[in-house]
C-alpha cells in the first residue's frame, strides 16, 4: 500500500530565504502522482503543486518547486524567497492506489517564517 | 478561493445528535470527495461521489452517510455523534472521476465540528 512520510514536524526559515520540506513515498506502482497542499492557520487546504511520475522535469509553480528524485522516492517541496504568509502546515499527498482518486496524506510539516 | 463552498463553517452540537454538512463543488467539477482531519488520525479520506454515484469509500463509519444530488452538490450526514467525531471535515472536488494522474482535488475551507 502507498505511504507518505514527512519526517519534519516543524521547520523555521527566515524571510526571503529558501526552505525545503521533505517528503518520501512508498509505492509499487509505476504511474502515480504527488501533490503538495498548504494549510494556513485559518484551516483551508490550498493546492500548491503536482508532479507526475512520468514527468521528465521537476514541477514549478511560482515560488514553489518540487525536487523529484524518483529513484530515492522523494518529492521535496522547495519554497524560494520565503514570505511571512508562507507560515502554515504543508502536506504531501499521493493517490492511495492506481485505480482510485483517494488521496493519502503525510502527517505534515509546520513551517514558520520569521522576519 | 478554491471555488468549493462548504457550509456551515462551524458546528457545535451534543453527543447523540445528527448533523448535515453541505458542499458545493467548483463549477464543472463532477467529483466530490469528503475527508476528515483530526488530531489523532490526521487527514483521512471518507467517501467519493462522481456525477451522483458513489465511486469510492474509505474509512467512513456506518453512522456517517453521504449523497450527491443532481445539481452536484453533496451532503455528509453524521448521526449518533460521539466526542471522537469532533474534527475538521473537508469537501474537495475535481473535474473527473476517471483515474487521471493529474486529477487535482480542490478543497473547500472545511466545516469544523465540535461535539460536546
Amino acid at each position: 500500500a502507498q505511504k507518505i512520510t514527512q519526517t519534519q514536524p516543524g521547520m523555521f526559515v527566515q524571510e526571503k530565504e529558501a526552505v525545503t520540506l521533505d517528503c518520501t513515498y512508498d509505492t509499487s506502482d509505476q504511474s502515480y502522482g504527488l501533490f503538495w497542499y498548504k494549510q494556513p492557520s485559518s484551516g483551508e487546504m490550498i493546492f500548491l503543486i503536482y508532479q507526475g511520475s512520468y514527468d521528465e522535469q521537476n514541477a514549478t509553480e511560482g515560488r514553489y518547486s518540487l525536487n523529484f528524485q524518483k529513484a530515492r522516492k522523494s518529492a521535496n517541496l522547495v519554497i524560494s524567497a520565503s514570505q511571512l504568509g508562507d507560515s502554515a502546515m504543508y502536506f504531501c499527498a499521493m493517490r492511495e492506489a492506481l485505480n482510485t482518486d483517494k488521496l493519502i496524506f503525510g502527517t505534515g510539516t509546520r513551517l514558520q517564517v520569521f522576519p | 478561493d478554491s471555488g468549493v463552498t462548504q457550509t456551515p463553517k462551524h458546528l457545535i452540537t451534543a453527543t447523540g445528535q445528527r448533523v448535515t454538512l453541505r458542499c458545493s463543488p467548483r463549477s464543472g467539477d463532477l467529483s466530490v470527495y469528503w475527508y476528515q482531519q483530526s488530531l489523532d488520525q490526521g487527514l483521512q479520506f471518507l467517501i467519493q461521489y462522481y456525477n451522483g454515484e458513489e465511486r469510492a469509500k474509505g474509512n467512513i463509519l456506518e453512522r456517517f452517510s453521504a449523497q450527491q444530488f443532481p445539481d452536484l452538490h453533496s451532503e455528509l450526514n453524521l448521526s449518533s455523534l460521539e466526542l471522537g467525531d469532533s474534527a475538521l471535515y473537508f469537501c474537495a472536488s475535481s473535474v473527473a472521476g476517471d483515474i487521471l494522474a493529474k486529477n487535482i482535488q480542490y478543497f473547500g475551507a472545511g466545516t469544523r465540528l465540535s461535539v460536546l
